[in-house]
């Protein structure tokens, strides 16, 4: 069975600075996708960032970017330039390819909260 | 804009009661899903619909029932409510099966005294 791991309860840093949050992963499949969310405050749920497994490229979107690490089972979310705004409660998930289980179930982790301050 | 709406976005009901969450996505997806958060237990899958009339037990589905009516109405029943399913319920879709990210609706916070 799958399993997303983040470690980090709680992560606080810098304006401006860069932060990166963990996540590790378990699967049996050789094609899986993960995706990070993020949930603020007010308790709405984003969806962030995506990698493919079988893409060798780290994905980039504006100042998000991804670590993955695939011999590790470890796909990073590293922010760049925080800002106040950022933070939030940030949620690894994965869903197992299409050898799987024929409909898309996402398994998250347990999130990290991440405060920047000024 | 895709969006996913849900209603109401809080409820008080006793033990016992009938409660109907509902969701409403306009983003043409045939995928639609129910999801609990809890502390300490993240987000779970309560219950799937990949189209309408089609139901999925997710992970935790006892003490829910869920009907999908239309592509873009999806129902959430807790029949006899218990205080042990007091949480922030939270709607998604998505276009894909695999592979697909899911967009969230605002959720719907469930007390039951």
């Amino acid at each position: 069975a799958q399993k997303v791991t983040q470690t980090q309860t709680s992560i606080s840093v810098m304006e401006k600075t860069t932060v990166t949050m963990d996540c590790v992963y378990e699967t049996q499949d050789s094609s899986y996708f993960l995706f990070w969310y993020k949930q603020t405050a007010s308790g709405e749920i984003v969806f962030l960032i995506r990698q493919d497994s079988y893409k060798k490229e780290n994905a980039t979107v504006g100042h998000y970017s991804l670590n993955f690490q695939k011999p590790k089972s470890s796909i990073g979310l590293i922010i760049t330039a925080t800002q106040i705004e950022d933070s939030a409660v940030y949620f690894c998930a994965m869903r197992e390819g299409i050898a799987s289980s024929s409909f898309s179930k996402l398994v998250f982790g347990q999130g990290t909260s991440l405060s920047v301050v000024p | 804009e895709a969006a996913v709406t849900q209603s109401p976005r809080n409820k008080v009901t006793v033990t016992g009661g009938n409660v109907t969450l509902s969701c409403r996505q306009t983003n043409s997806h045939n995928y639609m899903y129910w999801y609990r958060q809890d502390t300490g237990h993240g987000l779970r899958l309560i219950h799937y619909s990949y189209g309408a009339g089609n139901l999925q037990i997710g992970d935790v589905p006892d003490g829910y029932k869920a009907t999908r009516t239309t592509q873009e109405d999806f129902f959430l029943l807790l029949e006899l409510a218990s205080p042990s399913q007091t949480s922030l319920y939270f709607c998604a879709s998505s276009d894909r099966d695999w592979g697909g990210e899911q967009y969230f609706g605002p959720g719907t916070r469930l007390t039951v005294l």
